[in-house]
C-alpha cells in the first residue's frame, strides 16, 4: 500500500518570499508523483507531475518540485509567491508499474500568502 | 473541452432521502474516479471505473453507497438512505490511459440535515 505524508498542514508566508511545501511518500513499487492545487470552492488542478527522467519538474504558475528517490520525497517550491497562490496543495502518488491508476493523496497543506 | 462536469454543485437534503450525484467525464478518458473530501479524512477514493467497468470499490463506505457508469460519458453516485455523516464534497475525476494525472470536476457539496 502507498501513503503520502505532507509534513505541514499550514504554511504562512509573506508575498514575494520563497516557499517549500514538503511531501514524503511510502511505496514498495516505483511511483508517479503529482502536486495538485485547490482554490476555495473549486476542484483540484494539476500543478505538475513526475513520471520519469529529470528529477526536477517544472509546473504551472512558476512552481517546481524535485523527486528524491533516496529520501522518498517530492517537495514543491516557488522562489517568490503571490497573494493569488493562497490555496490548498495536495501531494499524490500512484503506482507506475502496473495498471492501477488510483491516486493516493496526502492530507494537504494550506498555503496562506500575506501582504 | 468543457472538462469534467458534475451536477449539482450543491445539494441539501434531509436525512433518509436518496441522493444522486452526476458526472460527465472528458471525452476519450477511459478512467473515472469518485472521491469524497472532508476536513477529518481528507480525500478518499470511493470507487473507480475503467471502460465503464468498476475496478475497485473498496473505498465505498457502506451498502448505502452505489455507483454506476452506464456509458462512457456518464456516471452516477447514489446514497440511499443519506445520513448527516455523508455531508462532504464529492469529486469526480477522469483520466486517459496511462495514469498520468487526473482532471477533476468542480465537485458537489452535499449537506445532509
Amino acid at each position: 500500500a502507498q501513503s503520502v505524508t505532507q509534513l505541514d498542514s499550514q504554511v504562512p508566508v509573506f508575498e514575494e518570499a520563497p516557499v517549500e511545501l514538503r511531501c514524503n511518500y511510502s511505496s514498495s513499487v516505483s511511483v508517479y508523483l503529482f502536486w495538485y492545487v485547490q482554490y476555495p470552492n473549486q476542484g483540484l488542478q494539476l500543478l505538475l507531475k513526475y513520471l520519469s527522467g529529470s528529477t526536477l519538474v517544472k509546473g504551472i504558475n512558476g512552481f517546481e518540485a524535485e523527486f528524491n528517490k533516496s529520501q522518498t520525497s517530492f517537495h514543491l517550491r516557488k522562489p517568490s509567491v503571490h497573494i493569488s497562490d493562497t490555496a490548498e496543495y495536495f501531494c499524490a502518488v500512484s503506482d507506475s508499474g502496473g495498471s492501477n491508476y488510483k491516486l493516493t493523496f496526502g492530507k494537504g497543506t494550506l498555503l496562506t500568502v500575506n501582504p | 473541452d468543457a472538462g469534467v462536469i458534475q451536477s449539482p454543485r450543491h445539494e441539501v437534503t434531509e436525512m433518509g432521502q436518496e441522493v444522486t450525484l452526476r458526472c460527465k467525464p472528458i471525452s476519450g478518458h477511459d478512467y473515472l474516479f469518485w472521491y469524497r473530501q472532508t476536513m477529518m479524512r481528507g480525500l478518499e477514493l470511493l470507487i473507480y471505473f475503467n471502460n465503464n467497468v468498476p475496478i475497485d470499490d473498496s473505498g465505498m463506505p457502506e451498502d448505502r453507497f452505489s455507483a454506476k457508469m452506464p456509458n462512457a460519458s456518464f456516471s452516477t453516485l447514489k446514497i440511499q438512505p443519506s445520513e448527516p455523516r455523508d455531508s462532504a464534497v464529492y469529486f469526480c475525476a477522469s483520466s486517459p490511459p496511462g495514469g498520468y494525472g487526473y482532471t477533476f470536476g468542480s465537485g458537489t457539496r452535499l449537506t445532509v440535515v
